[in-house]
């Protein structure tokens, strides 16, 4: 069993849709990253979490650290928002244990 | 733009054969982990270092191996490639505790 569990793995969305991706975790964590990586490799970072809720622009995402659960949500989904998305559960140590990744494509 | 420059982007090597990859921290930044993601995958802890030390390491044999230097910036180094080494190789700097930046990675295929 992976420390960390995301669905979907794969989704499909028509432009302006709501879109969830959640993320599960069994590891004790100091924070949670929201990832995005492109075609060609390059990872960046969407959010941190360590509590609460966090927004920027359309996205937003939300931990529950009770329930070792995390959600990222993008509002009014755009073409240009397809990628993998990652989720991270940091260690104190600084180690992350990485999601396998959902892969977003949003359909004109 | 992270402030993380990898170097090189794509590499090919040959079996048997070792490597070395190269990752500029962003500046400041004493720690540096790298990561190994495999086409599909979501990337694998490798180990990480703080300070010039390494401070944990991942399920990796020791083959593969690492290097932190004054300024911070790091090496990775593979000793007899295989072919399953082909991935993308990705490091991550930051302070401890704090907002983690990512390179763009280093694809390398083993032939």
């Amino acid at each position: 069993k992976n420390e960390v569990e995301q669905s979907p793995q794969n989704l499909t969305a028509q432009e302006g849709e709501f879109i969830t991706i959640n993320c599960s975790y069994s590891v004790g964590i100091s924070a949670l990253h929201w990832l995005q990586q492109h075609p060609g490799g390059g990872i960046v970072s969407l959010f941190m979490l360590s509590s609460g809720k966090k927004k920027h622009g359309r996205l937003i995402a939300t931990i529950n650290i009770q329930e070792k659960h995390s959600s990222l949500h993008i509002t009014a989904s755009h073409p240009r928002d397809s990628a993998v998305y990652i989720c991270a559960a940091r260690q104190l140590g600084n180690q992350f244990y990485f999601g396998t990744g959902t892969s977003l494509t949003v359909i004109p | 733009e992270t402030g993380v420059t990898q170097s090189p982007t794509h590499l090919i090597k040959t079996r048997g054969q070792q490597v070395t990859l190269r990752c500029s921290s962003q500046s400041g930044h004493n720690t540096v982990s790298w990561y190994q993601q495999a086409l599909g995958q979501g990337p694998q802890f490798i180990f990480q270092y703080y300070r010039e030390e390494e401070n944990g390491r991942g399920n990796f044999p020791p083959r593969f191996s690492g290097l932190q230097f004054p300024n911070y910036s790091s090496e990775l180094n593979v000793n007899a490639l295989e072919l399953d080494d082909s991935a993308l190789y990705l490091c991550a700097s930051s302070l401890v505790g704090r907002e983690a930046f990512f390179g763009q990675g280093t694809r390398l295929t083993v032939v």
